[in-house]
């Protein structure tokens, strides 16, 4: 069964402080691996997509990785803000039906002063 | 939010009413699709769109319908409403199908069904 699974579901840090999500799958076949940070209230709005080839994708202070052997993707925040107090959703893509894009449940970080 | 609005933001209703929901785009992307946002899930495909009058259905279609009569309209209908149609609902826009194209989503739609 095609499965994103992400962890911790919840997270609290201090602001300046880094931090790691995690998000392992078991999607086949794997297209691409996409995040996106989602703010209370709002729409999804994307970070990095990263194809099989790539296994490092940066955005700002946002860094993503990719180990397509072990099916493992990793989202790293530096110095950490207020601002980035939202739910970080991984989601695989799957040629298996299309426009398939299957989503996790989101890690929910909360930045505290 | 890339050009997309939705209508309305929030909407109560009642069991067993019609509710349709509206998508609007400005940026004339071909590709239009409704998710659906529940506590202890990840969004879910509903239906989704390639062309004006063509669509297709998603993971979670029962009880969902959908038109798209013009580019830049993506219409959700719920026929019926029941309590477990109770979500958020997100619209979201690609350039194309090719899972490599960027999804834009919209500000989504709080609909509660009593």
């Amino acid at each position: 069964k095609n499965q994103v699974e992400q962890s911790p579901q919840s997270l609290i840090i201090l602001e300046g402080k880094n931090c790691t999500l995690q998000c392992n799958y078991t999607v086949s076949p794997f297209s691409n691996l996409r995040w996106y940070k989602q703010d209370t209230g709002r729409g999804p709005v994307s970070l990095t997509i990263m194809t099989f080839s790539e296994n490092t994708k940066s955005n700002g202070r946002y860094t993503a990785t990719l180990d397509a052997d072990t099916k493992q993707s990793s989202l790293h925040i530096t110095a950490s803000q207020l601002s980035d107090s939202a739910s970080y959703i991984c989601v695989v893509g799957s040629e298996q039906a299309g426009t398939a894009l299957i989503f996790g449940k989101g890690t929910t970080l909360s930045v505290s002063s | 939010d890339a050009g997309i609005t939705q209508s309305p933001r929030h909407k109560v209703t009642e069991t067993g009413t019609p509710v349709t929901l509206r998508c609007h785009q400005t940026e004339n992307h071909r590709y239009m699709y409704w998710y659906r946002q529940d506590p202890g899930h990840g969004l879910r495909l509903i239906h989704y769109s390639y062309g004006v009058k063509d669509t297709d259905k998603g993971e979670v279609s029962d009880g969902y319908s959908v038109s798209r009569s013009k580019t830049e309209d993506f219409l959700l209908t719920l026929e019926s409403a029941t309590s477990s149609q109770t979500s958020v609902y997100f619209c979201a826009i690609s350039e194309s199908g090719r899972l490599g194209n960027e999804q834009f989503f919209g500000p989504g739609t709080r609909l509660t069904v009593l």
